[in-house]
């Protein structure tokens, strides 16, 4: 089946930090990968998509690279702003003939400090 | 371009009661489909419906339902209400060409009581 794993929050950092928030995949044939990040009290924004291996994504000093062998896609930034403190979701879409359905991990809370 | 809007933004329901829950695509989004957040669950698949047909559907019982307009607007409807139905429940809407995308609406905050 299709499923997808991510690095349970919170997770608080100081401004200026690197940011890594784990992600890991399973899912039958070819899937495509994205981020997305809900701010306080808004819905779901596309942060970052790579449609197929060895893609990188990025977006707004973001980044995450689609690894095949590792059925991962890491997301990292080098120097988070308060401004970054939202939920980030990783998630799978696994094209069907009958129509396309994403899967979600569970969300990782980050809260950057001044 | 307007985003995808839904309404009402919050709604408390009684057990036992029925809701409906409304949805307007992006202009020209032709898919919609539809999501529940829980805090314990995250986000969980409900169903996808493209040119008024229901495309894909998740595992969910027969308590949710949802259609979808010739505009494209969607509702979703819970029957017979329970308090673990309390969520919030996204909308997202996608056009036909680049259905990978997916846009989604602020959401409707349901609470069951």
């Amino acid at each position: 089946g299709n499923s997808v794993t991510q690095m349970e929050g919170p997770v608080t950092l100081s401004e200026e930090a690197f940011l890594t928030i784990n992600c890991t995949y399973t899912a039958t044939g070819y899937p495509s990968l994205f981020w997305y990040v809900q701010y306080p009290g808004e819905g779901l924004q596309l942060l970052l998509k790579a449609t197929k291996a060895d893609d990188k994504g990025s977006n707004k000093g973001f980044e995450a690279t689609y690894r095949k062998e590792t059925t991962s896609f890491h997301l990292e930034k080098g120097s988070v702003q308060v401004s970054d403190s939202a939920v980030y979701f990783c998630a799978l879409i696994a094209p069907r003939d009958t129509g396309n359905q994403f899967y979600f991990g569970t969300g990782t809370s980050l809260t950057v400090i001044p | 371009k307007a985003g995808v809007t839904q309404t009402p933004r919050y709604l408390i329901k009684t057990r036992g009661q029925q809701v409906t829950l409304s949805c307007s695509p992006i202009s020209g989004h032709r898919s919609v489909s539809w999501y529940q957040q829980t805090p314990g669950q995250g986000l969980q698949f409900l169903f996808e419906y493209f040119s008024e047909t229901q495309r894909n559907k998740g595992n969910f019982p027969g308590r949710f339902s949802g259609r979808q307009f010739s505009n494209s607007r969607s509702e979703m409807n819970v029957s017979t209400l329970e308090l673990g139905d309390s969520a919030l429940y996204l909308c997202a809407s996608s056009s036909a060409l680049d259905s990978y995308e997916q846009y989604f609406g602020p959401g409707t905050r349901l609470t069951v009581t």
